[in-house]
């Protein structure tokens, strides 16, 4: 079957910095993206990455290992706008879309 | 510049009443679009997925449909409403770029309860 794990919460400290982690499983890989998602709002879309490697955004760079099926997202300066849940997803050989959980950043100050 | 409409905003519904939430793209042609239902603290499940006007699939066996009466238009159905279905409902759109990859951008969602 095709699945996304990653931490369903986690806390950190304003203008420190978070790593969030994303293992998946899927028939066949397209890429890998996070969103960005505030209570009771849509997602946003936050970075895609299909080759191996960083790909740096600003405060924010997400990092992929396609031979471990691993990504993770990492947040730098911390503020307290960040905290929002973040959602991973994986796509798979149809293009479609597998999506975890999300993980709920609280961000304290 | 694309923009997509979600209506209405929140919904309060009683079991067994019908159901129609309507979504629209603006600023594109031919786009995917996509349904799916949010429960309280979960991820994201998809429902219903349309590559063109009438073409719909379905991705999860439920009381809901799906229809593409138009290009930009989407819609998502029931005839009778369960409290399971209660939960955040999200339209979404992508199109196929050459590059090959198809991020899909988001509606701002319709807050269904179900009474």
């Amino acid at each position: 079957g095709q699945n996304i794990d990653q931490p369903t919460e986690m806390t950190a400290t304003e203008g420190a910095i978070v790593q969030i982690n994303c293992t998946y499983q899927t028939s066949g890989f397209n890429g890998l993206f996070w969103y960005q998602q505030h209570a009771g709002e849509a997602p946003t879309f936050l970075s895609y990455n299909v080759l191996d490697g960083l790909e740096e955004k600003g405060r924010f760079s997400s990092f992929l290992s396609r031979s471990k099926g691993y990504s993770y997202l990492l947040l730098k300066e911390l503020q307290m706008k960040d905290s929002a849940s973040y959602l991973c997803a994986a796509l798979d050989s149809n293009y479609q879309l597998i999506w975890g959980a999300g993980t709920k950043l609280i961000i304290k100050p | 510049s694309q923009t997509i409409h979600q209506w209405p905003a929140t919904l309060v519904q009683p079991v067994g009443s019908p159901l129609s939430l309507e979504c629209t793209v603006e600023g594109t042609s031919n786009p995917n679009l996509y349904w799916y239902r949010q429960a309280a603290g979960r991820g994201l499940q998809l429902l219903f997925y349309s590559v063109g006007i009438g073409q719909i699939s379905s991705e999860v066996p439920q009381n809901l449909s799906a229809s593409r009466p138009q290009d930009r238009q989407f819609i998502l159905s029931s005839k009778k409403l369960l409290l399971s279905d209660s939960g955040f409902y999200l339209c979404a759109w992508s199109v196929e770029p050459a590059g090959g990859y198809n991020e899909q951008f988001f509606g701002p969602g319709t807050r269904l309860t179900v009474l």
